[in-house]
């Protein structure tokens, strides 16, 4: 089972920053958001398609359809600056915790 | 407050053994899974492997591998000193990456790694 994020994202200060992360019927899935920032543990931001930590600000928001998730920024600043890894769990498979590839964000 | 404080890094060479650690504080170490997972340099997340330090029945930590590093490492966890290790025989070179240690809740929760460790670098030279 592949996760396909695109490598790169980027939006302006102030701005929405949307984040995808494709697999076949990832709907019927579970799917988990982490950022990561270089040299720092990387962080769960949504968990189950659309719940947050608690601490995550309410700026991220997820959503899991058909064969896309979406990971959303609102009002993006330059602390959001990082990789983002899509995580789903893959019961048929003995690969069982799967990662995207990543997607690099870049605020402009 | 729930930390993962992992061990510093590691420059060795192909060949030699090595037992990464990381300890737990701020929950019950026993009740949660620790997972590893591997980035090497300028690529992703990779899962490696996970453990349950508490007794699920049967008198022994649970642990589950990815295939692809079946064999190639193992992980291992001592309850009293709240401390979870990932363990290789034989370094290769292609072991060169961040290692990460991240909590996972019971199954029954979900699937994912709630907490995360800051990472041991781990350099393998030929």
């Amino acid at each position: 089972y592949l996760l396909t994020q695109p490598p790169s994202v980027s939006a302006a200060p102030g701005q929405t920053a949307t984040i995808t992360c494709g697999g076949n019927n990832i709907g019927n899935k579970k799917v988990h958001w982490y950022q990561h920032k270089a040299g720092q543990a990387p962080l769960l931001v949504v968990y189950d398609d659309g719940d947050r930590p608690s601490g995550i600000p309410d700026r991220f928001s997820g959503a899991n359809s058909g064969h896309t998730a979406t990971l959303t920024i609102t009002r993006v600043d330059v602390g959001d600056e990082a990789d983002y890894y899509c995580q789903v769990w893959d019961g048929s498979s003995d690969h069982s915790w799967l990662f995207g590839g990543g997607t690099r964000l870049a605020v402009l | 407050e729930v930390h993962l404080a992992q061990s510093g890094i590691e420059t060795k060479k192909a060949g030699e053994s090595l037992r990464i650690s990381c300890r737990a504080s701020g929950y019950t170490f026993g009740t949660y899974w620790i997972g590893w997972v591997r980035q090497r340099p300028g690529k992703g997340l990779e899962w490696v492997a996970m453990i349950y330090p508490g007794d699920l029945g049967n008198g022994r930590s649970q642990t589950r591998y990815n295939p692809s590093f079946q064999g190639q490492v193992s992980v291992s966890a001592d309850e009293s000193l709240n401390t979870a290790y990932l363990e290789w025989t034989t370094l290769q070179s292609s072991d060169t990456a961040t290692y990460f240690c991240a909590r996972h809740p019971s199954f029954w929760t979900g699937y994912f790694f709630d907490h995360w460790g800051q990472g041991t670098v781990v350099t393998v030279s030929s």
